[in-house]
């Protein structure tokens, strides 16, 4: 049973419009939520983190945000630009709480692609 | 400074063999990490390691195992290769404290034949 479901395998984006990626979680003790980025032959990079605590997170151009009640994230990238096409990876963690010591569980990914 | 660091790169295996995936990183990381990823699926953990000495599996440790005799190595062993165990392996460390990042390794493409 996936725990964090990424539903869309693929989205395709025009450069210098807004990509949003999204994610959902079933269990409630995740507690602390990631996003990685993965270019082809390379390991996943991490882009931004969010605690259960806040409701968003900014860092440039990436913000993401984080409804509880829905036990729904999202990662929106404004401008996209054509070197973010990449799979992006949705990862929740229990942290201290979750018994699971600290261990993410991954999404399957979503792959983006942002053209000229 | 290196990160994490996997060696090799690529393997092909014959049904039945073994082999060890190389692991290390020289962040002074508590935790290590042994992921797989099969096509169009997320990572899935196989074994991880708190530190030097102890071990604990994952989500799909089968067909697997490990070790930690020092904090800057973990290597993966593979014995009685399958065509199941075909997947790219990423290895990963992160500091103690709860939520930091994973550092990934760059991956083995593993295909059993």
């Amino acid at each position: 049973d996936q725990q964090v479901k990424q539903n869309s395998p693929s989205l395709s984006v025009q450069e210098g419009r807004i990509s949003i990626l999204n994610c959902d979680y079933t269990n409630s003790m995740f507690d602390y939520f990631l996003w990685y980025k993965k270019y082809p032959a390379e390991g996943p990079t991490f882009l931004i983190s969010i605690s259960s605590i806040k409701d968003k997170n900014e860092d440039g151009r990436f913000t993401v945000f984080l409804n509880k009640s829905a036990k729904h994230l999202s990662l929106h990238i404004v401008p996209s630009q054509p070197g973010d096409s990449a799979v992006y990876f949705c990862a929740a963690s229990g942290g201290r709480y979750g018994g699971s010591q600290g261990n993410l569980i991954f999404g399957k990914g979503t792959k983006l692609s942002v053209k000229p | 400074n290196a990160g994490v660091t996997q060696t090799p790169k690529f393997r092909i295996l014959k049904i039945g063999q073994s082999m060890t995936l190389q692991c290390a990183q020289d962040m002074n990381h508590n935790y290590m990490y042994w992921y797989r990823q099969d096509p169009g699926m997320g990572l899935k953990l196989i074994y991880y390691s708190v530190g030097a000495g102890i071990t604990d599996k994952g989500e799909v440790p089968n067909g697997y195992n490990v070790s930690r005799s020092t904090t800057e190595d973990f290597p993966l062993r593979l014995e009685l290769a399958a065509p199941s165990q075909t997947s790219v392996y990423f290895c990963a460390s992160r500091s103690r404290d709860f939520n930091e990042k994973l550092f990934f390794g760059s991956g083995t493409q593993l295909s059993v034949l």
